[in-house]
């Protein structure tokens, strides 16, 4: 168990629908990341936050958008949704903001767009 | 742009043997790279680590080695295992990665997936 957690574990709408990704680091870390895994797909960056802001950018679609809270959680809102969309959705935590930092990942989330 | 990338998807070892994945990277300043094992249904856990002035770095039956002349990144798992299969990734980062720079961090391959013949 990484300390990570992600809800929900699994996720099954309709094409245009909106849907909301939760993830609560590990205690202490500050940083949060967010990643897409497509079927046989590597990792891809979306986003990542520290303390509240945005730190680093990746391939994130205008269509989703993410924030992170006081009390350190994160939400990922995807939006429009389409076929593609479904994948894993994976969020990290690290101490720090910088690679250096090891990233904890949590179990996923698996969306699946009809 | 920068990318990770392995040379193969697929790797089937006999139990107790060795084995060698292998990760090639393009950004000649990467100077941070980690080996990550996902497997099926889980995130990725963090196996091993190392920093672009070491060669080599060994932990608990697995030794990443770093060539930076070739910029070619290997993963061996020793005497592998049943519970060694799994997906392995390699990731790479700069160190210095300023704050906002708007770098990645880290960029991750595609993944090898490993698995080991009872």
């Amino acid at each position: 168990d990484s300390g990570v957690t992600q809800t929900p574990k699994h996720l099954i709408t309709a094409t245009g629908q909106r849907v909301t990704l939760r993830c609560s680091p590990r205690s202490g870390d500050l940083s949060v990341y967010w990643y897409q895994q497509s079927l046989d797909q590597g990792l891809q960056f979306l986003i990542q936050y520290y303390n509240g802001e945005e730190r680093a950018k990746g391939n994130i679609l205008e269509r989703f958008s993410a924030q992170q809270f006081p009390d350190l959680h994160s939400e990922l809102n995807l939006s429009s949704l389409e076929l593609g969309d479904s994948a894993l959705y994976f969020c990290a935590s690290s101490v720090g903001d910088r690679g250096i930092y090891e990233q904890y990942f949590g179990p996923g989330t698996r969306l699946t767009v009809t | 742009g920068e990318s990770v990338g392995l040379h193969l998807p697929t790797l089937s070892v006999q139990e107790g043997d060795n084995s060698i994945i292998n990760c090639a990277y393009s950004n000649s300043a990467s100077d941070y790279f980690i080996w990550y094992k996902q497997e099926s249904g889980k995130g990725p856990q963090f196996i091993i680590d190392i920093r672009s002035n070491m060669d080599k770095r060994q932990g608990q039956r697995v030794t990443v080695l770093l060539n930076k002349t070739v910029k070619h990144l290997s993963l061996q798992i020793a005497a592998t295992q049943p519970g060694d299969s799994a997906v392995y990734f390699c990731a790479e980062n700069s160190e210095n990665t300023p704050f906002n720079s708007g770098n990645t961090p880290l960029v991750f391959g595609k993944g090898t997936r490993l698995s080991v013949i009872a």
